[in-house]
């Protein structure tokens, strides 16, 4: 069947460690789409990309890079420098931009700072 | 600025009764907007969507109507069942064409 798989669904990291973040989609899907969710919160953009090898910030992207090498995969780095990194994570892909139609979310991982 | 916000951050509703989640939106040049359902550990599902150009779209038992005068948007879920009880969120397609969020809506469905 055709989706979004993220993985890990639960991540725990040490203070001052990078990770990674694994979003791949098979929908054949263009743009692709990082969501930070806090407690009660809505969600906020990371970073997105419309096209492979191209990718742009979105509200949120301090502390956060990510490489759009092939069209399925859209990994995700939380890096030291993000001050407060437990959240929940959630990738997305649409057929092309936002105004094209419904995002397609994944399960979301959620990373948790020891 | 920007910005997308809900009336009441929580319902609760009888099983079989129509509930309705309201949401406001600032930016007067907004012209798509999204509903998505989101369950307790999962991501958000979409469930409808409407174009400025319409004040009124139905699915299957959901509707959402838009008022573009008052910026205001709603979803109307008719004979709620226990499914429904998530986090319902809006999204709006914002000036710099990026969807941006709400806060979201907790459905609470009473048996």
């Amino acid at each position: 069947d055709g989706g979004i798989t993220q993985s890990p669904k639960y991540l725990f990291r040490k203070e001052g460690q990078n990770v990674t973040l694994s979003c791949e989609q098979n929908l054949n899907h263009d743009a692709m789409y990082w969501y930070r969710q806090d407690p009660g919160q809505g969600l906020r953009l990371i970073y997105y990309s419309q096209i492979v090898n191209d990718f742009q910030k979105g509200d949120i992207a301090e502390g956060y890079s990510v490489s759009r090498e092939k069209k399925e995969s859209f990994p995700l780095t939380v890096t030291s420098a993000q001050k407060n990194p437990t959240a929940f994570y959630l990738c997305a892909s649409s057929r092309r931009g936002f105004n094209t139609g419904e995002l397609f979310f994944g399960e979301g991982s959620r990373l948790t700072v020891l | 600025g920007e910005s997308v916000g809900l009336h009441l951050p929580t319902l609760s509703v009888q099983e079989g009764d129509n509930s309705i989640i309201n949401c406001a939106y600032s930016n007067s040049a907004s012209d798509y907007f999204i509903w998505y359902k989101q369950e307790s550990g999962k991501g958000p599902q979409f469930i409808i969507d409407i174009r400025s150009n319409m004040d009124k779209r139905q699915g299957q038992r959901v509707t959402v109507l838009l008022n573009k005068t008052v910026k205001h948007l709603s979803l109307q879920i008719a004979a709620t069942q226990p499914g429904d009880s998530a986090v319902y969120f809006c999204a709006e397609l914002g000036g710099a064409q990026k969807l941006v969020f709400g806060q979201g809506t907790r459905l609470t469905i009473n048996p």
